[in-house]
C-alpha cells in the first residue's frame, strides 16, 4: 500500500500563478516526520523542510508555504507567485519511528511553470 | 565544506562488465543510502548501511552489491546481473534517530552501451 501519495504527476501553471503540490500519507504511528525534497534539472535533490508530528504549525519561507493537516493526514505544499526557476521535481517523504525512522519517498510531482 | 560526494558524473559501461560508483560523505551521518531512478520515475532504495560493516537490501538490490568500510564511504557496484542498469544513481546520507533530512550527492548517469 502506498503510504505517501503525491496523486499529481505533473502540473503545469503559467509564471506568477499560484500553485499548490499535494501530499498524502499513510501511518499509524504517532511519532513521525515528514519532508519536501526539490530536484531541479540538474538531477541533485534538495531538502526544503521537515515536519514533526506534533507540529502542525503552518511554514512560510519566502513564495513557499507549507500546510500540514493530521486530521487529513496532507502536506501540502504551495508555491507563491510562482517562476520558471521553481520548475523541477517535487518529492514528499514520511519517516516513521517504528521503522527506525526509514525514509518512504513519493512518486514525485513534476512542476512546469511557463514564462 | 561538508558533504556528500559521488563520482563519477558520468558513467558508461558496456554490457558484462562490472562498474562501481563511489560515494563519500563528510557529515558524519550514521546512515548511508543508494537509489536507483529512472527517467520520469521516483526514487528506488537499492541498499543502505545504518552503521559501519553492515547494510541491508533495499527494494531492487538483485544485480548490485555494496561495502561499508568505512563511516565516510559507501560505494555502490553495478554488476553484470543487473540486466537494465542504465538509470541516474543517487547516494544520500542521514543520521535518522535525529531524524535530520537526508543530504544527496549530484549523482551519477550510468549508460550502458
Amino acid at each position: 500500500a502506498q503510504k505517501v501519495t503525491q496523486a499529481q504527476t505533473e502540473i503545469s501553471v503559467v509564471e506568477k500563478e499560484d500553485v499548490t503540490l499535494d501530499c498524502v500519507y499513510e501511518t499509524r504511528d504517532t511519532t513521525y516526520y515528514l519532508f519536501w525534497y526539490k530536484q531541479p534539472p540538474s538531477g541533485e535533490l534538495v531538502f526544503l523542510i521537515r515536519r514533526n508530528s506534533f507540529d502542525e504549525q503552518n511554514e512560510i519561507s519566502g513564495r513557499y508555504s507549507w500546510n500540514f493537516q493530521k486530521s487529513t493526514s496532507s502536506f501540502n505544499f504551495t508555491i507563491t507567485a510562482s517562476q520558471v526557476v521553481d520548475s523541477a521535481v517535487y518529492f514528499c517523504a514520511l519517516s516513521e519511528a517504528w521503522s527506525n525512522y526509514q525514509l518512504i519517498w513519493g512518486a514525485g510531482t513534476k512542476l512546469i511553470i511557463k514564462p | 565544506d561538508g558533504g556528500i560526494t559521488q563520482s563519477p558524473k558520468y558513467l558508461f559501461r558496456k554490457e558484462g562488465q562490472n562498474v562501481t560508483l563511489s560515494c563519500e560523505q563528510n557529515l558524519n551521518h550514521d546512515a548511508m543510502y543508494w537509489y536507483r531512478q529512472d527517467p520520469g520515475q521516483g526514487l528506488r532504495l537499492i541498499y543502505y548501511s545504518q552503521i559501519v560493516n553492515d547494510f541491508q537490501k533495499g527494494d531492487i538490490a538483485e544485480g548490485y552489491s555494496v561495502s561499508r568500510e568505512k563511516k565516510e564511504s559507501f560505494p555502490l557496484t553495478v554488476t553484470s546481473a543487473q540486466k537494465n542498469p542504465t538509470a541516474f544513481y543517487l547516494c544520500a546520507s542521514r543520521t535518522p534517530s535525529r531524524n535530520t533530512e537526508a543530504f544527496f550527492g549530484q549523482g551519477t548517469r550510468l549508460t550502458v552501451v
